[in-house]
């Protein structure tokens, strides 16, 4: 069973603060995701990173950085949290199967509160 | 850009009814697939649809790809209380496993 992880279910931060979300997968996957929910709007990706070291801006990158050290760690980073970004973080893998028809594992989700 | 447009947005149904989401995309997609999330839960994935005009059934839940490979439903028929949560449609272009997400729909069931 694939497992993604990450580090924190809840979370409260002050505005102007740097905050580091951590995500980890135990399935040797290529690909991992980025996404911030919020009511209404689904699933919107901020990053992802297809191998170590390589990333891509998605739809919502603004005032956030994503670092892929080693294969199985994602992280996301807010320079400087802002109470906009108040929100479900959830984190995704995938293997990258030639051709696509990847399907995508998640995390449980990190709930930020930026105050 | 690619976009994957989901209505409704939020569905009441007395347990026993049936239930549809849709799911319409600007262009052509490569593959599309549903995913549900239960409440306080994460997305999990569901199932795949690839080929032009494919149905596929689990169970209750019948998902459909159009003709076009441009638009998608997910039916579930006779809904239960275990039915409760969030279906997302997620739209792949091809675009080395990007997914792009619907909005996603919201059931609810009465018991």
């Amino acid at each position: 069973d694939v497992k993604v992880t990450q580090s924190s279910r809840y979370l409260v931060k002050r505005t102007g603060e740097k905050v580091f979300l951590e995500c980890v997968q135990d399935m040797d996957h290529e690909n991992m995701f980025w996404y911030r929910q919020d009511p209404g709007l689904g699933l919107r990706l901020i990053y992802f990173s297809y191998d170590v070291k390589m990333k891509e801006k998605g739809d919502i990158p603004e005032g956030y950085s994503v670092s892929r050290e080693k294969k199985e760690r994602f992280s996301l980073i807010l320079e400087s949290a802002s109470t906009n970004q108040t929100s479900m973080y959830l984190c995704a893998s995938s293997l990258h199967v030639r051709g696509s028809r990847d399907t995508q594992y998640f995390g449980p989700g990190t709930r930020l509160t930026v105050l | 850009g690619q976009q994957v447009m989901q209505i409704p947005q939020y569905q009441h149904v007395q347990e026993g009814e049936d239930f549809t989401t849709y799911c319409n995309s600007s262009t052509t997609l490569s593959n599309i697939q549903w995913y549900k999330q239960r409440p306080g839960g994460h997305p999990v994935f569901l199932i795949q649809l690839v080929k032009s005009g494919e149905v596929k059934k689990q169970k209750r839940l019948t998902f459909q790809f159009g003709e076009a490979k441009k638009n998608s439903s997910l039916h579930i028929t006779a809904t239960q209380t275990t039915d409760v949560g969030t279906y997302f449609c997620a739209g792949d272009y091809n675009q080395g496993g990007k997914l792009i997400f619907g909005q996603g729909t919201e059931l609810s069931v009465k018991p």
